[in-house]
């Protein structure tokens, strides 16, 4: 079955610590892949996305994520957190001949000043 | 409208009652896709429109389960017989894709705040 697996359900870090989260995906072909992120009482926004050509990808408020196809991967960094980025993050792929998203769990990212 | 919109933000039903969630897009937006999302879970996809037609109902639960968009803008989700396992958050989510060509290019969804259903 198709299915995208975050490995780190909780993370708590000190303020200016650096950040991975990871993120696998189980499709042989052609991906598209999302990292959306829900700050408390918002709703999902859209952190960066990957669809084709330069596998580092750079998001908004200093997120970048790598894809690595060999691993089917596509982990998200960080180098310095904020207390602003307690949040859940969600990796989503979607396939190339179909629409709908295809999230993980998410991960908890919990900041402490 | 400047995002997507739903309501109710909250709904509690009595196990054995009918609902209704009701989902604006993004004025223009020709996709529009209904997620449920289980507490400590991400969304799972429910179902999928292209303008007016249902282009995939996979992940409807049940025969419980009803959406439509009528008229290619608004759409509901109906869920008829609510149990307590129908209990989670709704999403809704628009894009502004509506062909192949266009998928690699623009595939962002923009998602709603939910609609957050108890079932008692």
């Amino acid at each position: 079955a198709q299915s995208v697996s975050q490995h780190n359900h909780h993370v708590i870090l000190s303020e200016a610590a650096s950040l991975e989260l990871g993120c696998n995906y189980s499709y042989g072909g052609t991906v598209n892949l999302f990292w959306y992120v829900q700050y408390p009482g918002q709703h999902l926004q859209l952190l960066l996305k990957y669809f084709s050509g330069d596998p580092l990808v750079k998001g908004i408020k200093g997120f970048e994520a790598e894809f690595i196809k060999s691993k089917f991967s596509f982990n998200l960094r960080k180098p310095s957190v904020q207390w602003s980025d307690t949040a859940e993050y969600f990796c989503a792929a979607v396939r190339h001949n179909t629409d709908k998203l295809i999230f993980g769990t998410g991960t908890r990212l919990q900041v402490f000043p | 409208g400047a995002g997507v919109s739903q309501s109710p933000r909250y709904k509690v039903a009595k196990r054995g009652q009918d609902v209704a969630l009701r989902c604006d897009p993004i004025s223009g937006h020709v996709s529009l896709f209904w997620y449920q999302q289980a507490l400590g879970q991400g969304p799972e996809f429910l179902t999928y429109f292209q303008n007016e037609a249902q282009l995939d109902k996979s992940g409807l639960p049940s025969d419980r389960f009803f959406a439509e968009r009528p008229e290619g803008s608004v759409s509901t989700l109906k869920i008829q017989r609510t149990q307590q396992e129908d209990s989670a958050v709704y999403l809704c989510a628009s894009s502004a894709t509506g062909t192949r060509v266009e998928r690699g290019l623009r595939r962002e969804q923009f998602f709603g705040p939910g609609t957050r259903l108890t079932v008692l």
